[in-house]
């Protein structure tokens, strides 16, 4: 079955403290995002890769990493986490302009 | 940068009754996306639009794009329970940074 998967779903963390949310797509597209939704403010992109060690800002970026190694992963790093980055996260990769979505990471903050 | 706008914000409607969404950018678009994300869940490609003054139709659902390429609508014809959910339009200004609309959220009343 062609889809995204996130992992973790839900993560409960305290400031400071290094995680990764990594993202995975099986239909060998090149583009891959990340989003973050907030109420209120929609979908907002905080990084894109075209293609495998191609990276790009999105609007959102301070206080994200990402990286391309391989065309089917997209991890997204937050080095020292702050409750400002509470949220949901999506991933999506695409090929052409239709994006493909995961199903969300619920990121908690404290 | 780049903006986009929608209006409205919530909708409520009983059901069969028509519903629109509209939405604006502040810039030139080379293509619109719409998007739904039902509640709980991860936004779901509905349809792209590219050429000026396009119109596409899916069943119930009519999707406009301006002369200007600036302002796309959804207009959903008689709604149903079904059509629940929240709708995005997304923005391309001929890179590949996608910039979401902040979504207007439809209710529908049985």
């Amino acid at each position: 079955e062609a889809q995204v998967t996130q992992n973790p779903r839900y993560l409960i963390t305290v400031t400071g403290k290094k995680l990764t949310v990594t993202c995975s797509q099986n239909m060998n597209h090149e583009y891959m995002s990340w989003y973050r939704q907030d109420p209120g403010l929609g979908l907002r992109q905080i990084y894109y890769s075209m293609n495998v060690e191609v990276t790009d800002k999105g609007d959102v970026p301070e206080g994200y990493k990402v990286s391309r190694k391989e065309k089917r992963n997209f991890p997204l790093i937050l080095e020292s986490p702050s409750p400002n980055q509470t949220s949901l996260y999506f991933c999506a990769s695409s090929y052409g302009n239709e994006q493909f979505f995961g199903p969300g990471t619920r990121l908690t903050v404290l | 940068g780049q903006q986009v706008m929608q209006i409205p914000q919530y909708q409520h409607v009983q059901e069969g009754e028509d519903f629109t969404t509209y939405c604006n950018s502040s810039t030139t678009l080379s293509n619109i996306q719409w998007y739904k994300q039902r509640p709980g869940g991860h936004p779901v490609f509905l349809i792209q639009l590219v050429k000026s003054g396009e119109v596409k139709k899916q069943k119930r659902l009519t999707f406009q794009f301006g002369e200007a390429k600036k302002n796309s609508s959804l207009h959903i014809t008689a709604t149903q329970t079904t059509d629940v959910g929240t709708y995005f339009c997304a923005g391309d200004n001929y890179g590949q940074n996608f910039v979401f609309g902040p979504g207007t959220r439809l209710s529908v009343l049985p």
